[in-house]
């Protein structure tokens, strides 16, 4: 079964501080690692993966498959940070249709000034 | 690019009733799923459509049903509501082969 936990439910920080959003994941071959972030009153987006290893807005997540973990970080926080973090799974295209996203619960950010 | 889109934004039904939410996927991407997102939970995957077919389902009762269109347009299905059904839906599309889903603002299902 494919799992993904994020042990945070909320996080709280003062602007210009670093952040870093755990995310713990089992999964049963090789997952693909998703960031999506979901900020007030907005759609669930895309913030970042990892097959594609970018930094979007400041924000950067590296893969351990040794420790299944894929915990996002920045250096400075920034008060419009502020928003619901969603890590998700799936399974790596092989033809077919695509794989699902697992989601996590979740970690609300908040940042403060 | 209008991305993609759900009707209706809210609805409100009685238990026992059925209901129907549509979706229409960013152009350009012919797989379409759809999510319950709880109060406070993460999304839970529902069921996949591409080619027309539902593809990959998750743990969710018969009650819920879908369709896919010509068009790669969906619809959600749910039969026999139950108050635990209430929640936001959320519609997914994505290109085959591409990862990397695009989400719609979805609908507030409540039911009383």
């Amino acid at each position: 079964a494919q799992r993904v936990t994020q042990p945070e439910k909320l996080l709280s920080v003062f602007k210009g501080a670093p952040v870093e959003l755990k995310c713990n994941y089992s999964y049963s071959g090789s997952p693909e690692l998703f960031w999506y972030v979901q900020y007030s009153r907005q759609r669930l987006q895309l913030l970042l993966r990892h097959i594609s290893r970018e930094s979007i807005k400041g924000f950067t997540a590296d893969l351990n498959k040794g420790e299944t973990s894929f915990h996002l970080k920045k250096p400075f926080a920034q008060e419009e940070d502020s928003a619901m973090y969603y890590c998700a799974l799936s399974g790596i295209y092989s033809g077919g249709s695509n794989y699902k996203l697992t989601f996590g619960k979740g970690t609300l950010l908040t940042v403060n000034p | 690019d209008a991305g993609v889109t759900q009707s209706p934004t809210h609805l409100i039904k009685t238990r026992g009733q059925q209901v129907t939410l549509r979706c229409s996927p960013k152009s350009g991407h012919d797989t379409v799923s759809w999510y319950q997102q709880a109060l406070g939970q993460g999304p839970q995957f529902i069921f996949q459509y591409y080619e027309e077919e539902e593809r990959q389902r998750g743990n969710f009762p018969d009650r819920f049903s879908g369709h896919q269109f010509p068009n790669y347009s969906s619809e959600l299905n749910v039969n026999a509501l139950l108050l635990g059904d209430s929640a936001l839906y959320l519609c997914a599309s994505s290109a085959v082969g591409v990862g990397g889903y695009t989400f719609g603002s979805g609908t507030r299902l409540t039911v009383v």
